[in-house]
């Protein structure tokens, strides 16, 4: 079954901190893999895309890395601030009969920082 | 548009009653997504159009609801006889590239979503 499995459920940590967040998939045969942000009410924000051959990609201080022979990927946030309190998705594309990519989302983790 | 646009934002209906929610995707854009998200939860897929042709529907739950984009933009997601468990964010989301190849890193675009309530 192609499933998209994220962890922590949940995290707080201090402002000015490093965290890792990080996402296991079972999706196959993959396309690329997105990471989004979503605060609370809105809807969600890309951060970076990567399909198989690309191994890391940044946006600021957001770095997101992939495996794809471990089917793992994380999410690296350096230096965090207060307005990086949001939940982090995890969006595995996976490429269906028909030729099309079909998008399968994790539960996301939600991330709390304190002051 | 500017962005993906939702209507209505807020829906508050009886039980039994029927929905119809718009998404207005960005212009041009040729993937049209829907997805219903309940708190705290990621989103869960319903169905994707390419330009007008529903090339996915796998994810709608029963045959109660519906979706549409008869000229390959506006698209309009119907739930006939809402029952209490229909009730969440209905969220869609546009691309501008066709979902196809592995190559494809199309960045998918949200609207602000519409908050159905079923009493």
């Amino acid at each position: 079954k192609n499933q998209v499995e994220q962890s922590p459920q949940s995290l707080i940590i201090l402002e000015g901190k490093n965290c890792t967040l990080q996402c296991n998939y079972t999706v196959s045969p993959f396309s690329n893999l997105r990471w989004y942000k979503q605060d609370t009410g809105r809807g969600p924000v890309s951060l970076t895309i990567m399909t198989f051959s690309e191994n890391t990609k940044s946006n600021g201080r957001y770095t997101a890395t992939l495996d794809a022979d471990t089917k793992q990927s994380s999410l690296h946030i350096t230096a965090s601030q207060l307005s990086d309190s949001a939940s982090y998705i995890c969006v595995v594309s996976g490429l269906f009969s028909g030729g099309y990519n079909k998008l399968i989302f994790g539960a996301g983790t939600r991330l709390a920082v304190h002051p | 548009g500017a962005g993906v646009s939702q209507s209505p934002r807020y829906k508050v209906t009886k039980r039994g009653q029927d929905v119809a929610l718009r998404c207005d995707p960005i212009s041009g854009h040729v993937s049209l997504y829907w997805y219903r998200q309940a708190l705290g939860q990621g989103p869960e897929f319903l169905t994707y159009f390419n330009y007008e042709a529903q090339q996915d529907k796998s994810g709608l739950p029963n045959d109660r609801f519906s979706a549409e984009r008869p000229e390959g933009s506006i698209s309009t997601l119907t739930i006939q006889r809402t029952e209490q468990r229909d009730s969440a964010m209905y969220r869609c989301a546009s691309s501008l590239m066709a979902e196809t190849g592995r190559l494809n890193t199309g960045e998918l675009f949200f609207g602000e979503g519409s908050r159905l309530t079923v009493l």
